[in-house]
């Protein structure tokens, strides 16, 4: 059964720091790997999603990476605002359009 | 404009009572799913749908129904709630192969008292 792993749990930063999110998957047998944003209550944005066969992924100051022989995957945020502050979550693909997601990493940016 | 549509977003009940929380999509995507999101849970697959008529569970498929007569439409029953079943629900859609990703609805936030 496929599992994931977000660390940290919580990172709290000031404005302007570059910072990167980690995930990390049990088994290598993915479809795809997607990156989203969820505000407190709200849904989930998908940011970045990349395909087994790509190694990363940008958007803006957004850049999410994967390796998929090693299971793992990061999400770098360059140049950090207050805007930014949400939760983030990694989701993996396997079969049948099923996606398992980690427990997401709570983001906040100070000004 | 692309998107996964759920109602109703808030919706208070009690033990027992049938309920019926609709999604709809408008990007003839095959495959839907139900997901309910609980704290220290993360976010856990109900029931997905690969096409019309072709259904199969996830990972916490007790006390749920679904069904898919149309393409578009994917309703999640809840045919006896209880309390437990109190979470935040979201529908999502994608294509095959998730070559696009997957599209979420805004949520619907039960309460079962």
């Amino acid at each position: 059964k496929q599992e994931v792993t977000q660390i940290p749990a919580a990172l709290s930063v000031p404005e302007g720091e570059n910072l990167v999110l980690n995930c990390s998957f049990t088994d290598s047998a993915i479809y795809n790997l997607q990156w989203f944003r969820q505000d407190p209550g709200k849904g989930l944005t998908s940011l970045l999603l990349i395909q087994s066969s790509q190694r990363e992924q940008t958007s803006g100051r957004l850049n999410a990476s994967l390796d998929k022989s090693s299971g793992r995957s990061t999400l770098y945020i360059a140049a950090s605002q207050p805007g930014d502050s949400a939760t983030y979550l990694c989701a993996v693909s396997g079969s049948g359009s099923r996606l398992t997601f980690g427990e997401g990493t709570q983001l906040t940016v100070n000004p | 404009e692309a998107q996964v549509t759920q109602n109703p977003r808030y919706l208070i009940t009690v033990t027992g009572k049938k309920l019926t929380v609709t999604c709809s999509q408008n990007m003839n995507h095959e495959y839907m799913s139900w997901y309910r999101q609980d704290p220290g849970l993360g976010l856990r697959q109900i029931y997905y749908s690969m096409n019309v008529e072709v259904t199969d569970k996830g990972d916490v498929p007790e006390g749920y129904k679904v069904s898919r007569k149309e393409k578009r439409n994917f309703p999640l029953i809840l045919e006896s709630p209880s309390p437990n079943q109190t979470s935040l629900y979201f529908c999502a859609s994608s294509s095959p192969g998730l070559a696009g990703g997957e599209y979420f609805g805004p949520g619907t936030r039960l309460l079962v008292l």
